[in-house]
């Protein structure tokens, strides 16, 4: 049972245009989401996070979105850059004691075209 | 800065053996975890660790052991080795629970 679900396997976007990545969950326990960035043969490097008490947060080209009442939240960049291709991953925890651990989606892998 | 350090890169092993994944960070972080990718799947958490002499079980922890004897090292053990553990693990680490988590290089593995 994926508790934390990434439906589209890849996206294509154009240069210097907005990319949409998107991330449902089921878990109402969840509080604390973040975004991962993957390139091949590398592990996953932090990218921005949203905690559930806000609805919104950005940084320099990247915005998360959250849709507590939905379950639902989203990744922004604008505008997407070649650099940006890669794969990305939503996470999720619970921020009662014990309970860090992250759940992770399947990914989405993003390409930029030039 | 090293951050979390993982060895070896790669590992073919043959059914049955067993080897030691090692991981290390620098950072004085007290959470440690490891998790396993499979192809076209996310992470799943095989362990982790919230400091030194305590461990848990997460996801996916059949088949897998593993020690926290200092704050800086946590390896993962295979005891004897099978196919289904051909993947590429991740240990990472965080100061505090809920913060993000910083991850090693992983550590490709292959049993044939």
């Amino acid at each position: 049972d994926q508790q934390v679900k990434q439906n589209s396997p890849s996206l294509s976007v154009q240069e210097g245009r907005i990319s949409i990545l998107n991330c449902d969950y089921t878990n109402s326990m969840f509080d604390y989401f973040l975004w991962y960035k993957k390139y091949p043969a590398e592990g996953p490097t932090f990218l921005i996070s949203i905690s559930s008490i806000k609805d919104k947060n950005e940084d320099g080209r990247f915005t998360v979105f959250l849709n507590k009442s939905a379950k639902h939240l989203s990744l922004h960049i604008v505008p997407s850059q070649p650099g940006d291709s890669a794969v990305y991953f939503c996470a999720a925890s619970g921020s009662g004691a014990g309970s860090y651990q992250l759940t992770f989606g399947k990914g989405t892998k993003l390409s930029v075209i030039p | 800065n090293a951050g979390v350090t993982q060895t070896p890169k790669f590992r073919i092993l043959k059914i049955g053996q067993s080897m030691t994944l090692q991981c290390a960070q620098d950072m004085n972080h007290n959470y440690m975890y490891w998790y396993r990718q499979d192809p076209g799947m996310g992470l799943k958490l095989i362990y982790y660790s919230v400091g030194a002499g305590i461990t848990d079980k997460g996801e996916v922890p059949n088949g897998y052991n593993v020690s926290r004897s200092t704050t800086e090292d946590f390896p993962l053990r295979l005891e004897l080795a099978a196919p289904s553990q051909t993947s590429v693990y991740f240990c990472a680490s965080t100061g505090q629970g809920n913060q993000p988590q910083h991850f090693g290089d992983g550590t490709r593995l292959s049993i044939l």
